[in-house]
């Protein structure tokens, strides 16, 4: 079983749309988190979020939401899409038991045209 | 630490020698430090990591080593195989329990 995954895998779009890039994990993780890599592969936190409190990065544009229907999933939703939000967007999970240690899904390539 | 460089550092070795690559972070408060592998087309995975009450950690095939003094973490990968090709990356823990990923490092394995 897959620990942390990630749908879909590649997502091609255009400019001005909405879409939405899911995250579900199976290890009782009790914090999720998504990144963004950029073409230099640097890692970008956006968001932190358990159950009981959302962290966001300030440097991220509010057309991008986190939403978290359970402690399991943690989805991200992005409003009128822009070119440089072309990226590689990974979801991570890690939890008090494993000293916060990360485990990451696959990654979305995301490409906006 | 965070990436101010504007390119992938690459370290290029031969197959069966040692491979050092370096890191410096950024907060002297960070309390633990992971060293993440990154295949092509995979997300990071989980190599090996340190607490800063350490300055050395042992795996199979890895060695993390930890300077606070100086802010400077190293991982050393004994007997390098085409395997180990991938993009490197050390982390650091901060207050929030989020890690600080450094600009990463990539080591492109000759035979």
């Amino acid at each position: 079983d897959t620990a942390v995954s990630q749908t879909p895998k590649y997502l091609v779009t255009q400019m001005g749309n909405d879409k939405s890039i899911k995250c579900e994990q199976n290890l009782g993780h009790d914090t999720m988190y998504w990144y963004k890599q950029d073409s230099k592969k640097f890692l970008k936190i956006m968001f932190s979020y358990n159950n009981k409190e959302l962290i966001i990065n300030e440097t991220v544009p509010n057309r991008f939401s986190p939403k978290s229907p359970d402690k399991a999933h943690l989805n991200l939703h992005i409003n009128s899409l822009e070119l440089g939000d072309s990226a590689v967007y990974f979801c991570a999970s890690s939890s008090a038991a494993t000293n916060y240690g990360y485990t990451f899904g696959s990654g979305t390539r995301l490409t906006v045209v | 630490g965070e990436s101010v460089g504007l390119h992938l550092p690459t370290l290029s070795v031969q197959e069966g020698d040692n491979s050092i690559i370096n890191c410096a972070y950024s907060n002297s408060a960070s309390d633990y430090f992971i060293w993440y592998k990154q295949e092509s087309g995979k997300g990071p995975q989980f190599i090996i990591d340190i607490r800063s009450n350490m300055d050395k950690r042992q795996g199979q095939r890895v060695t993390v080593l930890l300077n606070k003094t100086v802010k400077h973490l190293s991982l050393q990968i004994a007997a390098t195989q085409p395997g180990d090709s991938a993009v490197y990356f050390c982390a650091e823990k901060n207050a929030g329990n989020m890690l600080t990923f450094g600009g990463g490092t990539r080591l492109m394995v000759k035979p």
